[in-house]
């Protein structure tokens, strides 16, 4: 149990495009949902948590305009990288939770965006 | 700030052997600690989740252990395999905004058959 998808896996879009990326929770109702991002050979950075029904709370120095976060349903959030440039390409990973397994957050297998 | 390093960066063994990787946090007020392993563009697999009332956890060949107090955590691999090559990455969960996860940089282990 636990699973938590990703859609799509890997994009690649042009310069000036947005793009939108799908996390679901398939088999629980996700309370809490986060987004992170990586670059190559480094460690998962926290962009945002979400939270169903509100506005998601970004990290220092993530703007909030250009990584839009939606969390419409317990099992459905979506981030929307809005005028994408170059240096947002990255490997986009988002997690989820439920207060029922202690907030053990379960993880997606990643989307990887490329920007050209 | 919570800040979390894992040593070493890099590790190459060969195969069979017990190995020991370390994670360290500089601020003992944790609500968990989550080892996580992460295969090459793959996302995150969990391994192992030690709440801050316990001083560890095991599966299988995994055994993790937490010294709050210290700000230590380390993850034993018991008999390693090739398929146990992957990054290890640990993170930690503050007390306030339980849910939040600070995570290391990960250590590279690679096993040779």
């Amino acid at each position: 149990g636990a699973v938590v998808s990703q859609h799509p896996s890997w994009v690649i879009c042009k310069s000036g495009t947005s793009v939108k990326i799908e996390c679901r929770s398939l088999d629980f109702q996700a309370t809490t949902m986060f987004w992170y991002r990586q670059f190559p050979k480094q460690s998962l950075m926290l962009m945002a948590t979400s939270n169903e029904g509100s506005k998601a709370t970004y990290e220092q120095g993530v703007e909030k305009d250009k990584f839009l976060i939606n969390h419409a349903s317990l099992t459905l959030s979506t981030l929307t990288v809005t005028s994408a440039h170059p240096e947002d390409s990255s490997f986009y990973i988002c997690s989820a939770s439920f207060s029922g397994r202690g907030y053990e957050q379960y993880f997606g297998p990643g989307t990887r965006l490329t920007v050209t | 700030k919570q800040e979390v390093t894992q040593i070493p960066a890099a590790l190459s063994v060969p195969e069979g052997e017990n190995l020991v990787l370390n994670c360290s946090f500089t601020d003992s007020a944790i609500y968990n600690l989550q080892w996580f392993r992460q295969d090459p563009g793959k996302g995150l697999t969990s391994l192992l989740l030690i709440q801050s009332s316990q001083r560890e956890q095991t599966s299988g060949r995994l055994n993790a252990s937490l010294d709050k107090s210290s700000g230590r955590s380390t993850l034993y691999i018991a008999a390693s395999q090739p398929g146990d090559s992957a990054t290890y990455l640990c993170a930690v969960s503050a007390i306030q905004g339980a849910q939040k996860l600070v995570f290391g940089q990960g250590t590279r282990l690679t096993i040779n058959p």
